[in-house]
């Protein structure tokens, strides 16, 4: 069966520190896409990145850096040098072939940075 | 203007009324999602639609039902509401393929009493 875990609920951060947010996937499928998504504290979801079953190369813009490791089933998220700006809860999603376009959320990790 | 919108953005009622979330999208895709999330739960799927004569249960779908009036719209119905149905609900589109995102609308915040 289909699960995405993120085992932080929630992290606390200096201002300009570095973080990484962990997204545990399973799936029997060979053939998946990951999704990380942003909630700010307003509320909508903002699509952030996918990334491929067949493409584990990091993928890093701007301050923002993603690390798919199928050996481990992982999709980890940093942010470099935080920002109050990141303060946001962070979603994980996995969608796979056997499952359509249906997606698995994992139950986020509320993010907060103290200026 | 948005390409997902939903309607009301918040709703407060009573026990045992009957509630109807409705979703529309401007973006012209054939599928459609409701979630729910809840504090600690992450956003769950209650019912989706692939296209208009194609509805499915998601994982938490008693208590509710869905109609899908049009490609574009997308309802979301609690029958009987109950205070454990008090909840964030999210309406999400996408286009076909594997690799596309769910694109959101801004949410519903709905307390049952």
């Amino acid at each position: 069966a289909q699960k995405v875990t993120q085992a932080q609920t929630e992290i606390s951060v200096v201002e300009k520190e570095d973080v990484t947010l962990d997204c545990v996937y399973e799936t029997r499928d060979t053939t998946y896409y990951l999704f990380w998504y942003k909630q700010p504290p307003s509320g909508e979801l903002v699509f952030l990145i996918r990334r491929n079953s067949f493409d584990e190369q990091n993928e890093i813009s701007g301050r923002y850096s993603w690390n798919f490791q199928k050996s481990t089933s992982s999709f980890n998220f940093t942010i470099t040098a935080s920002q109050v700006v990141d303060s946001a809860v962070y979603f994980c999603a996995l969608s796979d072939v056997s499952t359509g376009n249906q997606f698995y959320f994992g139950t986020g990790t509320s993010l907060t940075v103290i200026p | 203007d948005a390409d997902v919108t939903q309607t009301p953005r918040n709703r407060i009622t009573k026990t045992g009324k009957r509630i109807m979330l409705e979703c529309s999208q401007t973006k012209g895709h054939d599928r459609m999602y409701w979630y729910r999330q809840d504090p600690g739960l992450g956003l769950r799927l209650i019912y989706y639609s692939f296209d208009v004569k194609d509805i499915n249960k998601g994982e938490i779908s008693d208590g509710y039902s869905v109609s899908r009036q049009a490609q574009a719209k997308f309802s979301l119905s609690l029958e009987s509401a109950i205070p454990n149905q008090t909840a964030l609900y999210f309406c999400a589109t996408s286009d076909r393929g594997l690799a596309d995102e769910q694109f959101f609308g801004p949410g519903t915040r709905l307390t049952v009493l």
